[in-house]
């Protein structure tokens, strides 16, 4: 069954901050798909980043990076030098390549960055 | 940019009243969603649609709830008899075939005030 989690309900740093949310997921597919969205306080979910379980190269774009490592089934968020305009909750997501093709989602991280 | 529309963007209702949100997908997407955010939680999966027919549904997706495409464009999801543990805003996504790969595109949601 596919689960995520997200250990950390909330994070509050200062702006210039570097900050990592992190996620942890489970799955017993080979093929699976990991997402982040961020949800601003308007409340739409925004789509940031999408990585496939065969593809482990970390990615970079500009102050967002994230880590991906299958040994420890984590898929990790890093925000370098934070902006206020960053305050949201960051849900990391999982879905497999089975099914009604669903997407889970993890419990959610609330950011808030302050000036 | 193609984008997924929802309506209402908020109603309010007695509990036990019928309710209809509606959804227009982006047009040449095949696959759609309804997830359900209660206020400050998670976005959960309520049931996936394909072909005119469900596809996968999470067990929140009970009796009280059904979905159905009407016409070429619309998409709906139904509350027979709305319960006070209904409140949540309610988001459509679709995309564009069967797969894990595929990236949500969202609505901006509808919010269910059930009084």
């Amino acid at each position: 069954a596919q689960k995520v989690t997200q250990a950390q309900t909330e994070i509050s740093v200062v702006e210039k901050e570097d900050v990592t949310l992190d996620c942890v997921y489970e799955t017993r597919d080979t093929t699976y798909y990991l997402f982040w969205y961020k949800q601003p306080p308007s409340g739409e979910l925004v789509f940031l980043i999408r990585r496939n379980s065969f593809d482990e190269q970390n990615e970079i774009s500009g102050r967002y990076s994230w880590n991906f490592q299958k040994s420890t089934s984590s898929f990790n968020f890093t925000i370098t030098a934070s902006q206020v305009v960053d305050s949201a909750v960051y849900f990391c997501a999982l879905s497999e390549n089975t099914g009604g093709f669903k997407t889970i989602f993890g419990a959610g991280t609330r950011l808030f960055v302050k000036a | 940019e193609p984008e997924v529309t929802q309506t209402p963007s908020h109603q309010v209702t007695q509990m036990g009243q019928e309710v209809i949100l509606r959804c227009v997908p982006i047009s040449n997407h095949l696959y759609f969603y309804w997830y359900r955010q209660i206020l400050g939680q998670k976005v959960e999966f309520l049931v996936s649609f394909y072909n005119n027919e469900i596809s996968e549904k999470s067990e929140i997706f009970d009796d009280q709830f059904s979905v159905e495409r009407p016409d070429g464009s619309n998409f709906t999801l139904k509350i027979r008899s709305t319960k006070l543990e209904d409140s949540a805003m309610y988001f459509c996504a679709s995309v564009t075939g069967a797969s894990g790969a595929n990236v949500l595109t969202f609505g901006a949601g509808s919010r269910l005030t059930v009084l």
